[in-house]
């Protein structure tokens, strides 16, 4: 148990939808990161927050969003779905923001859009 | 941009040694890590080499050389439970998240 915890556990949902994913860091770290996990991409990079803040941007559509809100949770936004949003989403946390190599995962959230 | 290219998929028996290759192409290089996924589960950290040479973590080493581009990891005494994807990882080029490569699914077999 890596201490980031993740809800909901599984999402189906139809296209055109919005969902919301929501993260809590490991107690004490201040960054958290989004990814995409699907089969033929792999773990993509979406976005980062360090503190409150965004920090870096990765391959994020238009359609999603994120905020890191002051008790240092986060929430993923997806909007206007589309099947191949299909996907494994994790969180990840770490004490800093800059050049850190091991992040903690959690155990992500499963979306499927029919 | 970045690139890093590592094997798709590796076979190896119980109790053998096994290594995964990781080359990558980045503009701005802090280090390589390695990470272990189960089949859905979360990706765990493993190691990180900042600097040429070899680390080792119990049946685990890894291995990097900064003027080749190039890095390993080493697993030995294999286990089933070794099963898994293997990912290498370096950061990005915005110096904060990590760039995965496609990762390496290792299969031990009796």
């Amino acid at each position: 148990d890596s201490g980031v915890t993740q809800t909901p556990k599984h999402l189906i949902t139809a296209t055109g939808q919005r969902v919301t994913l929501r993260c809590s860091p490991r107690s004490g770290d201040l960054s958290v990161y989004w990814y995409q996990q699907s089969l033929d991409q792999g773990l993509q990079f979406l976005i980062q927050y360090y503190n409150g803040e965004e920090r870096a941007k990765g391959n994020i559509l238009e359609r999603f969003s994120a905020q890191q809100f002051p008790d240092l949770h986060s929430e993923l936004n997806l909007s206007s779905l589309e099947l191949g949003d299909s996907a494994l989403y994790f969180c990840a946390s770490s004490v800093t923001g800059t050049g850190v190599s091991e992040q903690y995962f959690g155990p992500g959230t499963r979306l499927t859009v029919t | 941009g970045q690139s890093l290219e590592q094997p798709s998929e590796v076979t190896a028996v119980e109790g053998a040694i096994v290594q995964i290759n990781c080359t990558y192409q980045t503009s701005g290089f802090y280090g390589l890590s390695w990470y272990q996924q189960h089949d859905g589960g979360a990706p765990t950290f493993l190691s990180y080499n900042a600097l040429d040479g070899l680390e080792e973590t119990g049946r685990f080493s890894s291995f990097l050389s900064r003027s080749d581009s190039y890095g390993y990891l080493l697993l030995q005494e294999l286990q089933m439970k070794d099963s898994a994807s293997y990912f290498c990882a370096v950061i990005g080029d915005s110096g904060y998240a990590l760039n995965f490569g496609k990762g390496t699914s290792l299969l031990v077999t009796p």
